[in-house]
């Protein structure tokens, strides 16, 4: 049972670059979530979808970009990678919003 | 607005000692309320939750009751082991999101 997926699992990048974060899940599910996770700061919600083609912001959206094109993949978008932008990144999905959410294992993240 | 405050770590303790990990949390509506745990380089899995006051979820030996009256929601486990070593969260959901706490790292040593 592969469940949630990302990659990579971990990436450098210069400030300005570019990148995107994969995330997929094969449970068939409709939410799927991004979450950054900081020391001292808990998980902090990025963006959410609750189904393909429907996308919302979270608590921290600024920055980021994402796209739900199919129910499988939730992408995650950093088109001008800052320093503060160094955190873990977790992909999470659920069968409906309010249900229990299957976390992948994370991208660590580092912008120098 | 929504937040969850929990008690800050780190929480070391010696094999079969009692856990209490305190959650109090503010929400403008009724919250579910969950606790996550993450295992070192792992993901975060769900351990239990409550969906209304005065309900206890329950899983692997923790306990948390939803005590409406004093907003918390206290992990609590009779006799941890070296296995529970693990990073915990509360969170409260509410609508679309969920809102975690910072977290508290368990040390069991044995």
């Amino acid at each position: 049972n592969a469940g949630v997926t990302q990659t990579p699992k971990f990436q450098v990048l210069k400030t300005g670059q570019s990148m995107t974060l994969q995330c997929a899940q094969d449970m068939n599910h409709e939410y799927m979530s991004w979450y950054r996770q900081d020391p001292g700061m808990g998980l902090r919600l990025i963006h959410y979808s609750v189904g393909a083609g429907i996308t919302d912001q979270g608590e921290v959206p600024n920055g980021y970009n994402v796209s739900r094109s199919t129910t499988e993949d939730f992408p995650l978008r950093l088109l001008s990678a800052a320093p503060s932008q160094t955190s873990v990144y977790f992909c999470a999905s659920s069968r409906g919003a309010g249900e229990k959410l299957f976390f992948g294992s994370g991208t660590q993240l580092s912008v120098l | 607005g929504n937040s969850v405050t929990q008690m800050e770590g780190p929480v070391t303790l010696s094999e079969e000692a009692f856990l209490t990990i305190n959650c109090t949390y503010t929400a403008t509506g009724y919250p579910s309320l969950f606790w996550y745990v993450q295992y070192p380089g792992e993901g975060l899995q769900l351990l239990l939750k409550a969906t209304k006051a005065d309900d206890k979820g329950s899983n692997k030996g923790f306990e948390a009751t939803y005590r409406k009256e004093t907003t918390s929601f206290h992990l609590e486990k009779g006799s941890v082991q070296v296995s529970d070593s693990a990073v915990y969260f509360c969170a409260l959901r509410e609508a679309n999101n969920l809102f975690f706490g910072t977290g508290t790292r368990l040390t069991v040593i044995p």
